[in-house]
C-alpha cells in the first residue's frame, strides 16, 4: 500500500510568484486536506478536497485555491506569493468520513518565499 | 474562535515519565488528537479521545476531560527517539473533517 506522496520536496520561489503543490493520496482514500505549518506552529488548516470539490476551508486569502482529480489527487496552487507563505505545506488523505486520526500526512513540501 | 494551549517546550531524561498537558477551547468538538512530528517530518498519529478518560496503548497513555477542556499525553519509560514535537489537536465537526492543532510541544530527552 503507497502511502502520501507530496511533490517536490523543497521550493523556492520569489515573492510574486505562483507556485502549484501537488499530493497523491494513500489508495483507497478519496478526501484530501492541505495544511500549513510555519516554523515552530502547528499546521493550519486550509482547505479540504473530496470528490473534486472544496468540501471546507480555513482562513487563507482566495490566492490559495486547488484541484482534486478523479483518481483523488490533489493540488494546492498559491498566487501572488508573500515572505509570510514560507512555510511547509502538508497533505493529508482520509477517507470519506473519517475522524481526524485517519488523515495520514505526505511528508510535505518546504516553500521559501524571498 | 479556537484556542489549543500546549506548553512550548519540555526536557525529560531516558527512562522517566513524561506528562504534555494540553487545553482547548473551541467552537465543536469531534474527538482530541495528539500526533507526533520528528524534525522536517510528517506528524504521525499517536492517539485519539472522544470520551472521557485515559486511553492506553503501550507506552503512551492520553487522558481527556471535555467538561475541562484538557488533556494530556503521558509518555512512559522515555527513550531518546520520542525526542519530538508533540502536537495536540482538536477535530471539528460540521460536514467535514478539520483538526485545529495547537503549537506542538517540543520534548527533548537526555541520557
Amino acid at each position: 500500500e503507497t502511502g502520501v506522496t507530496q511533490s517536490p520536496t523543497h521550493l523556492i520561489k520569489t515573492r510574486g510568484q505562483q507556485v502549484t503543490l501537488r499530493c497523491s493520496s494513500q489508495s483507497g482514500h478519496n478526501t484530501v486536506s492541505w495544511y500549513q505549518q510555519a516554523l515552530g506552529q502547528g499546521p493550519q488548516f486550509i482547505f479540504q478536497y473530496y470528490r473534486e470539490e472544496e468540501n471546507g476551508r480555513g482562513n487563507f486569502p482566495p490566492r490559495f485555491s486547488g484541484l482534486q482529480f478523479p483518481n483523488y489527487s490533489s493540488e494546492l496552487n498559491v498566487n501572488a506569493l508573500e515572505l509570510d507563505d514560507s512555510a511547509l505545506y502538508l497533505c493529508a488523505s482520509s477517507p470519506r468520513g473519517a475522524l481526524g486520526y485517519e488523515q495520514y500526512f505526505g511528508p510535505g513540501t518546504r516553500l521559501t518565499v524571498t | 474562535g479556537q484556542n489549543i494551549d500546549q506548553p512550548t517546550e519540555m526536557t525529560a531524561t531516558e527512562g522517566a515519565i513524561v506528562q504534555i498537558n494540553c487545553t482547548y477551547q473551541t467552537s465543536g468538538f469531534n474527538g482530541l488528537f495528539w500526533y507526533q512530528q520528528h524534525a522536517g517530518e510528517a506528524p504521525t498519529f499517536l492517539s485519539y479521545n472522544v470520551l472521557d478518560g485515559l486511553e492506553e496503548k503501550g507506552r503512551f497513555s492520553s487522558f481527556l476531560s471535555r467538561s475541562k477542556g484538557y488533556s494530556y499525553l503521558l509518555l512512559k519509560e522515555l527513550q531518546m527517539k520520542d525526542s519530538a514535537s508533540y502536537l495536540c489537536a482538536v477535530g471539528l465537526s460540521g460536514g467535514y473533517n478539520k483538526l485545529i492543532f495547537g503549537a506542538g510541544t517540543r520534548l527533548a530527552v537526555h541520557p
